[in-house]
C-alpha cells in the first residue's frame, strides 16, 4: 500500500530562514501530490498540488514543492519564512484514496 | 461560499457507547470524505462517499461506518467506543469528479474523547 514519509516531525527556524520539508512516498505510477497546512485553531487547507506538467509546483504564501519522480520525493520549500508561517504541514498522496504523511511542525522564531 | 460544517465540535463518551458525527460538505460539492487524526497516528483515511455510495475505504474496523444523503450531508458512527478511539474527526469535501484532481475543504473537526 501506498505510504507517505515526512522526514522532521518538528523544525524550528529564525525568520528570514529559508525552509525545507522533505516529503517521499512509497511506490510511483500515476500519483497526485498535496502539501497541507494547518495553521493554529484553523482548518486544514490546501497550501499546493501537482498532478502533471512543471513538476516546480508554486502555492500560496511563498511556497513551492518539487516533484521528482526518481526520488519519489515532493519537498516543499520556502526562501524565507515568516512567523506567520508557524503551523503544522503535511504532505499527501492520491492514488486511489488520499494518504496523508504524519506532519512536520514548523516553529518560526521572531 | 458557506464552508464544511461539522456538529458536534465537541463530544464526551465512555467505553462502550456509541457516537455519530455530522458533515455538511460546501454546496454542490458532492464527495465527502473522513479523516481520523490523532498525535500518534496522524491523519488516517477512513472512507469517502459520493452520491449516498461509499467510494472508498480505509483500514478501520467495522464499527466505524457511514452513509451520505441525497443532499449530501454525511454522517460517521462509531459503535462500542475504545479509549484509542479519541481523536480528531475530520470531514472533507470535493467536488468529487475522479478523473479531476479536485481540492478538498476540510471542516474544523469534532474532537472526541472518550473515557
Amino acid at each position: 500500500a501506498q505510504s507517505v514519509s515526512q522526514h522532521n516531525h518538528h523544525v524550528i527556524l529564525s525568520e528570514a530562514a529559508s525552509l525545507e520539508l522533505g516529503c517521499n512516498y512509497s511506490y510511483g505510477g500515476t500519483v497526485n501530490l498535496f502539501w497541507y497546512v494547518q495553521y493554529p485553531g484553523q482548518h486544514l487547507q490546501l497550501l499546493l498540488k501537482y498532478f502533471s506538467g512543471d513538476p516546480l509546483v508554486k502555492g500560496i504564501k511563498g511556497f513551492e514543492a518539487e516533484f521528482i519522480k526518481s526520488k519519489f520525493s515532493f519537498n516543499l520549500r520556502k526562501p524565507s519564512v515568516q512567523w506567520s508561517d508557524t503551523a503544522e504541514y503535511f504532505c499527501a498522496v492520491k492514488d486511489d484514496k488520499i494518504i496523508f504523511g504524519k506532519g512536520t511542525r514548523l516553529h518560526i522564531l521572531p | 461560499k458557506a464552508g464544511v460544517t461539522q456538529t458536534p465540535r465537541y463530544l464526551i463518551k465512555t467505553r462502550g457507547q456509541q457516537v455519530t458525527l455530522s458533515c455538511s460538505p460546501i454546496s454542490g460539492h458532492r464527495s465527502v470524505s473522513w479523516y481520523q487524526q490523532t498525535p500518534g497516528q496522524g491523519l488516517q483515511f477512513l472512507f469517502e462517499y459520493f452520491s449516498e455510495t461509499q467510494r472508498n475505504k480505509g483500514n478501520f474496523p467495522g464499527r466505524f461506518s457511514g452513509r451520505q444523503f441525497s443532499n449530501s450531508r454525511s454522517e460517521m458512527n462509531v459503535s462500542t467506543l475504545e479509549l484509542g478511539d479519541s481523536a480528531l474527526y475530520l470531514c472533507a469535501s470535493s467536488d468529487g469528479q475522479a478523473l479531476v484532481v479536485e481540492t478538498q475543504y476540510f471542516g474544523p473537526g469534532t474532537r472526541l474523547l472518550v473515557l
